[in-house]
Formats: C-alpha cells, structure tokens, sequence
C-alpha cells in the first residue's frame, strides 16, 4: 500500500505550457505539504495545508497555485511554466499541523522544462 | 536567518568502516530536529526525531545524538545498504511545522 503517491512521476514539458501535479494520501493526515528539491539537492518547503486550508506558503511566483480538494489530496499547478521549475516535485504529510509531526513523503515528480 | 548545513558534502567508506556525518544549524530557537534517508530516485524516509540536546536516538546501524549547535548521525560498521544521502532537517520554533532542510550527505559504502 503505497501511503504517499504522486502523478506523473515524469513531466517532460516545453516552457510556457501549464501543468498540474497530483498528490494523494491514505494515511488519514490532516496537514498535506509541497516541498521542492532542486539540482543541489536542497529540498524547500512550497505550500503546506491543513484540512484543506492553506497554513504555509512561502515565497513562490504567483504560476504556482496548490489545491487541495479533501484533505487527502493536494494538487499543484503550474502555470507558464519557466526553465527553472525544472527539480524534483515531493509531496508529504503528517497526522497534523501540531509541531514536531513526523513528515511522510511521497516518490517525487521529476519536472523537466525544456 | 535560520540555516542548516551538513557536513561532509559526500562520504565514502568500506564496508564495516564506522564513521559520522554533522549536521549544524544556526536558529533563532531549535523546536526538533529530523533525520531523513533519501535513496537515488525516491522521496525522503523518515528515521529519527530528536527533541532536546543530549538526546539519543537509535535504529540498526544507526544512532543519531543531538547537542545545542549540531547532531550527529553516527553510523556503527555499515554495510553496502546503507548507501543512501541522508538529510537533516529542522523545524525552528519561529517557523510552526515548516521543516528546513540540509543540502544532505551522499554516503557511499564499498563492499
């Protein structure tokens, strides 16, 4: 039983196209987060929600727009998609948004923009 | 601003060859720390959670120990397996759930 799942796990894109990643969890979390791992390997939080309500959102462009439509998925859309989205896409949850949860995170989506 | 750094940048070691990796953080006010395990390919798994400095944490080959300025992940006679980079990752008190990440330690264990 996969806990975390993700699709696509491969995205290979021209720039300017808009396109959306999915995240689902069977874990019965409540708090769903994006996280993005770029070429250095530096994973850095994106969005994190809460029972469908957005509670982190760094600074990420406005092409960028998470949803979350129950509080077992959160999808990511991209729109106008640049060469530098290109990196690793995780998706992670935990039981709650309560500090120090343990994270579970799904398989990654690797975005090549090209 | 609050940062983590790992250190070394990649690790090569014999099987059975026991060694360290560091983890430091400068932080206004340090809520936990997390250790992650991420092979080629695969998200991030989870493997400890330390709370207060002098805390241990044991797992197999591994045991993770935390001070006021760093931790460590100390790793007793490893084996090929446990080739993998693993990642540090704290949450500041500051910054609610939000985990900070290190930049990771590649370990390499030769057979």
């Amino acid at each position: 039983d996969t806990a975390v799942s993700q699709t696509p796990k491969y995205l290979v894109t021209q720039m300017g196209n808009d396109k959306s990643i999915k995240c689902e969890q069977n874990l019965g979390h409540d708090t769903m987060y994006w996280y993005k791992q770029d070429s250095k390997k530096f994973l850095k939080i994106m969005f994190s929600y809460n029972n469908k309500e957005l509670i982190i959102n760094e600074t990420v462009p406005n092409r960028f727009s998470p949803k979350s439509p129950d509080k077992a998925h959160l999808n990511l859309h991209i729109n106008s998609l640049e060469l530098g989205d290109s990196a690793v896409y995780f998706c992670a949850s935990s039981h709650s948004s309560v500090p120090l949860e343990t994270q579970y995170f799904g398989p990654g989506t690797r975005l090549l923009v090209l | 601003e609050d940062q983590v750094t790992q250190s070394p940048e990649a690790l090569r070691l014999q099987e059975g060859e026991s060694s360290s990796l560091n983890c430091s953080y400068t932080v206004s006010g340090l809520r936990g720390l997390f250790w992650y395990r991420q092979d080629p390919g695969k998200g991030p798994e989870f493997l400890f959670t330390l709370y207060s400095a002098g805390e241990e944490k044991e797992k197999e080959r591994l045991k993770a120990t935390l001070t006021k300025k760093e931790s460590f992940l100390h790793i007793t006679a490893p084996k090929p397996e446990d080739s993998a980079t693993y990642l540090c990752a704290v949450q500041f008190i500051q910054g609610a759930q939000k985990l900070v990440f290190g930049q990771g330690t590649r370990l390499t264990i030769n057979p």
